[in-house]
């Protein structure tokens, strides 16, 4: 089944505590994204990657990291989290520019930081 | 910069009325338009999206959307709503300008009553 997971699904960590959350997915696609959701806020992206080793940053990178070292796995780092990081985090990728091209999203992972 | 607007935090239509979710956008050039809808605990899912050609788009699970360059809208709409059509709908947009990133509204609940 052609799919994006996502884990954890669910997170609660403290201030300060380096977090991963992973990406993966198996449909052979170039682009890949990371969002965040809040409410009255929409999807706003953190990162995107446009193929292996090519990561840039989206609207709202401050506090995070990508790394694309494999085409099907783009994992999201917090190296310090922080409460403001509290958030619905969304995995998504495409076969080739996401602006032109349908998005698969991951199911999503609430993150809570205290 | 690009931008979308989702005037309507909720819409609220009985089963089997037509519905419309609107969507209005900003960009410079020419747009490129998507929705997605979101049902509760998952992952957004394409519905549709315009490119070039017909301005009347036809998606999944019966919703259409018409381009209207005028009024620099693209509202989402069904002729017979449906209980399960409940959900989430966000509009997004992206151009060739912006470098094909895609930004997207706020998001509109769809609420359907029996």
């Amino acid at each position: 089944e052609a799919q994006v997971t996502q884990n954890p699904r669910y997170l609660i960590t403290v201030t300060g505590k380096k977090l991963t959350v992973t990406c993966s997915q198996n449909m052979n696609h170039e682009y890949m994204s990371w969002y965040r959701q809040d409410p009255g806020l929409g999807l706003r992206q953190i990162y995107y990657s446009m193929n292996v080793e090519v990561t840039d940053k989206g609207d709202v990178p401050e506090g995070y990291k990508v790394s694309r070292k494999e085409k099907r796995n783009f994992p999201l780092i917090l190296e310090s989290p922080s409460p403001n990081q509290t958030s619905l985090y969304f995995c998504a990728s495409s076969l080739r520019r996401q602006g032109l091209n349908e998005q698969f999203f991951g199911p999503g992972t609430r993150l809570t930081v205290l | 910069a690009q931008s979308v607007a989702q005037p309507e935090d909720q819409v609220n239509v009985a089963e089997g009325n037509p519905l419309t979710v609107k969507c209005t956008y900003s960009v410079s050039g020419n747009p490129y338009l998507f929705w997605y809808v979101q049902y509760p605990n998952r992952g957004l899912q394409f519905l549709l999206k315009y490119i070039t050609g017909d301005n009347l788009v036809k998606g999944s699970y019966g919703f259409e959307a018409e381009f209207n360059k005028s009024q620099t809208s693209f509202h989402l709409k069904k002729p017979s709503a449906l209980v399960s059509d409940s959900a989430l709908y966000f509009c997004a947009v992206s151009s060739r300008e912006y470098g094909n990133k895609l930004v997207f509204g706020a998001g509109t609940i769809l609420r359907v009553k029996s």
